[in-house]
């Protein structure tokens, strides 16, 4: 049991290049989330996504696009990087179920746009 | 909309010495509120929760919180800590209810030296 798994771990790339980072979950949760990390800013939601198929924007989703074609899939795309998209990111999935609605992190991805 | 506040950006302390983590959060609706933990160069994992019931809540290694509803707290205490402890600390509030997001505070980076 992987839990949630990202694509790669570390990436550079030049301004204007796009990319794609995958997120993987092996728990057959509902809900799947993007955030980026940046220092004294905490973790800010950039997309998520309520089920397969479905996609929704959270607070700084611009310059972003992301996919959910099969359930244990979620793509964050950055068509034309630019440097302010330097940042770590971090997939997060949950399950319906439950009162607590736990979210699991991944491991991140540290992307670094020159 | 809820928003935390996490008024201690870092917070060095010595070993074995008693620390609190800060969390205020703000909110017109029932909330549940969270602290996760992200040692050096990984991913969030949850540290404890509040739901309902009791407003103190623990953790497996020694960490505790208290939810105050009148000052809209929930700070995160240990009475002994340990140079393991070092890693940031996230604080978290989510709306009650199935649908809601997970809004966090900016991070208190803890330092534990000897």
């Amino acid at each position: 049991n992987a839990g949630v798994t990202q694509t790669p771990k570390f990436r550079v790339l030049k301004t204007g290049q796009s990319m794609t980072l995958l997120c993987a979950q092996d728990m057959n949760h509902e809900y799947m989330y993007w955030y980026r990390q940046d220092p004294g800013m905490g973790l800010r939601l950039i997309h998520y996504s309520v089920g397969e198929g479905t996609t929704a924007k959270g607070e700084v989703p611009d310059g972003y696009n992301v996919s959910r074609l099969k359930k244990q899939n979620f793509l964050l795309g950055l068509e034309s990087a630019a440097p302010s998209q330097t940042s770590v990111y971090f997939c997060a999935s949950r399950g319906v179920a439950g009162p607590s609605y736990e979210q699991y992190f991944g491991p991140g991805t540290r992307l670094t746009v020159t | 909309a809820q928003s935390v506040t996490q008024l201690d950006s870092q917070v060095p302390v010595f070993e074995e010495a008693p620390v609190e983590l800060r969390c205020n959060y703000s909110s017109s609706v029932s909330v549940y509120l969270f602290w996760y933990v992200q040692y050096p160069n990984q991913g969030l994992q949850l540290l404890l929760k509040y739901l309902s019931g009791s407003t103190l809540v623990e953790s497996i290694n020694g960490f505790e919180a208290e939810f105050n509803k009148s000052q809209t707290s929930f700070h995160l205490r240990k009475p002994s800590v340990h140079i393991s402890d070092t890693a940031e600390y996230f604080c978290a509030v989510r709306r009650a209810g199935t649908a809601s997001k997970l809004t966090f505070g900016t991070g208190t980076r803890l330092q534990v030296t000897l």
